[in-house]
Parts: structure tokens; sequence; C-alpha cells
């Protein structure tokens, strides 16, 4: 059982376009975050949300918590080519995964930003 | 600082092989998780070890066990290899405690069964 669902799984857009890609799941999270992976490297973490409706804004990302803390969603204004990547979300139980390093990852959204 | 390296970071082995992977964590840190990246499945939570000790565990069989040393730093090993553990081994580290569990990723070893 997948228990944080995203999507979509792939989304390829042309340079300047805005996207916003999804992260839901039927299990309350304390906390929820997002990484970037890049081919070949390991997950980079971007942001972690932790109240029910925080908006977090890095640059040209945002990224929002569900009220019930159930949900994100991660908007891209003004895509560009170095956007490229899989975005993975991952639910922690407690602020960061409480004292367990135990994360629980979306299968992730596959980036593709074209010039 | 240093990041969190993995080794090696590209392996091929057969199946019914065994296969030890090396992880060595951001100095300072005591928590060690590994997870394991395919494409069907994503990327899966294997454990975790902080202070030499096993704290949480993933739904993986018994072929799949780790340890951590004083220093920290992790093994994670891979006994009777089947070709379904093909993947990308990925560890973490991080302080481990409830208030800063922030995790930081190695590049991974990329693990081939043929």
């Amino acid at each position: 059982t997948q228990l944080l669902e995203q999507s979509p799984q792939f989304l390829s857009i042309q340079e300047g376009e805005n996207l916003t890609v999804y992260c839901n799941s039927s299990s309350v999270f304390s906390s929820l975050q997002w990484y970037r992976q890049e081919p070949g490297e390991g997950p980079v973490l971007l942001v972690t949300v932790v109240t029910g409706g925080e908006v977090k804004k890095l640059k040209r990302l945002t990224f929002q918590f569900g009220d019930a803390r159930k949900d994100s969603s991660l908007h891209i204004t003004a895509a560009q080519p170095g956007d490229t990547g899989l975005y993975l979300c991952a639910g922690a139980r407690g602020r960061y995964g409480g004292s367990q390093g135990n994360l629980i990852f979306g299968k992730g959204t596959k980036l593709s930003v074209k010039p | 600082k240093a990041g969190v390296t993995q080794t090696p970071r590209y392996l091929i082995k057969t199946r019914g092989q065994q296969v030890t992977l090396s992880c060595s964590p951001i100095s300072g840190h005591r928590s060690v998780s590994w997870y394991q990246q395919t494409p069907g499945q994503g990327l899966q939570f294997l454990f975790e070890y902080f202070s030499e000790t096993q704290r949480n565990k993933g739904n993986f069989p018994g072929r799949f066990s780790g340890r951590q040393f004083s220093n920290s730093r992790s093994e994670m090993n891979v006994s009777t290899l089947e070709l379904g553990d093909s993947a990308l081994y990925l560890c973490a580290s991080s302080f481990g405690t409830y208030d800063d569990n922030e995790q930081f990723f190695g590049p991974g070893t990329r693990l081939t069964v043929l």
C-alpha cells in the first residue's frame, strides 16, 4: 500500500510555464518534506512543512501543507531547465521523522523542463 | 563539512551472491537510515541505526541486514541476492533526535544483480 500518492507521475513542460505537483495521503503526518533528486544523486531536501495550512516559498517554488496535514502541493512558477528532476514528497511521524529515521516516500514526479 | 559518502558507487553481482555496502555519515550524525529505490516501488525504508543499535526496521526480508560502528559508519548486507534486489541503495544520516532528524542523503550505490 502506497501511503503517499504523487501526481502527476510525469510532467514535460516548456521553459516559462507554471506547474503544480500534488502529494496526497489518507494518513496524517506530523511533517512533510519535499526533495529533488537528479540522476545519479541522492535526494536533496528542499523544504519541510510542519503546520497544517502552512505555506513556504523558496524563490520560484511554493510549498503548501494541507489543513488536515494529509496532503501537500509544490507549485513552480516560470519553470527553468534547471528545475528538471525527480520531485519526491516524504511524510514523517515526528517533526523530522521523530526519533526514528523512517520517512515514507511517494513515488515521485519526474519533471522535464525543455528550453 | 563533508556530506554523506557511500561506497562503492556501482556494483554488479550474480544471483546467490552476497554484497556489503558502506555508508559514512556526516560528522556528528549518529543516525543512519537505509533506503532502497526502484522504478516500480520508489524509495522504501529498510532500517535505521542509532548509536550502534537498530532503532527501526521496514518490511524487508531477513536477507537484508545492517550494522553500525562506534564511529557511526554503517554497513548494509544483502545475502543470497535475487534479481529483484537490483536497485539504488541510499543511506541518509541525521542527528537522530526528536527535534532534529533532518536527513541528508548520500549519492547511493547502484546494485545490479545478473
